[in-house]
């Protein structure tokens, strides 16, 4: 289905700690999917994309899992930053992109 | 990495006007640009998606008529929206592709209106 308005759900984490925020798609048929950080007043911003022929990709401080079994989507941050503050969305693409209802990341000094 | 402004930043316009938004990628030729708005504390909702020389694309619950899309270059994308009431007030974002095997969308700053 598509995204749907939601209040954000938050996570609180402290800082230094891993950071782990689960995404959940709805169509079998996305092929691409993408982690989004946004800024309060800003547009979001890329972080990493997945393919659906992998399960796993690694970029710096960040780790993207894809389940299609289940189409569960995560983002691992590492070592999370006070810069890290902010929310997050997922994104599918079947034949448009479609957004997830994000997530707040708060990080507690 | 390429660059996508949006101009104005921010507009206060009254109730009945039309405001014009524009989506500029700086770096690169889009083929394929799109519009998005946001409420606070929501997700974004596609709206429309714009190639340029041809029609835009509209999703379902858009009204066309009220916001009209303008993709006359690789390079720049128009939104107008026209007779804007107080339940326009969003944010706009837009977003460009620059096509080939490329999915990823590169996205603008965001314009904030709020109409009075």
């Amino acid at each position: 289905g598509e995204s749907v308005g939601l209040h954000l759900p938050t996570l609180s984490v402290q800082e230094g700690d891993n950071s782990i925020i689960n995404c959940a798609y709805s169509n079998s048929a996305s092929d691409y999917f993408i982690w989004y950080k946004q800024e309060s007043g800003k547009g979001p911003q890329f972080i990493i994309d997945i393919r659906s022929n992998m399960d796993k990709r690694q970029g710096q401080r960040v780790t993207v899992l894809l389940n299609k079994t289940v189409k569960h989507l995560s983002l691992q941050i590492a070592a999370t930053q006070p810069g890290d503050s902010a929310v997050y969305f997922c994104a599918e693409k079947p034949y448009k992109y479609i957004f997830g209802t994000g997530t707040r990341l708060k990080v507690l000094a | 990495g390429a660059v996508v402004s949006q101009h104005p930043s921010w507009v206060i316009c009254k109730s009945g006007t039309s405001v014009k938004i524009e989506c500029r990628s700086l770096d690169f030729q889009a083929t394929t640009m799109f519009w998005y708005r946001q409420f606070p504390k929501q997700s974004l909702m596609l709206m429309a998606t714009s190639n340029e020389g041809s029609k835009a694309t509209y999703e379902q619950g858009v009204e066309k008529d009220k916001f009209l899309i303008n993709h006359a270059s690789l390079t720049l994308s128009t939104l107008t929206v026209t007779s804007a009431h107080p339940e326009d007030s969003s944010f706009y974002i837009c977003s460009a592709v620059s096509g080939g095997a490329s999915y990823e969308q590169y996205f603008g700053p965001g314009t904030r209106l709020t109409v009075t």
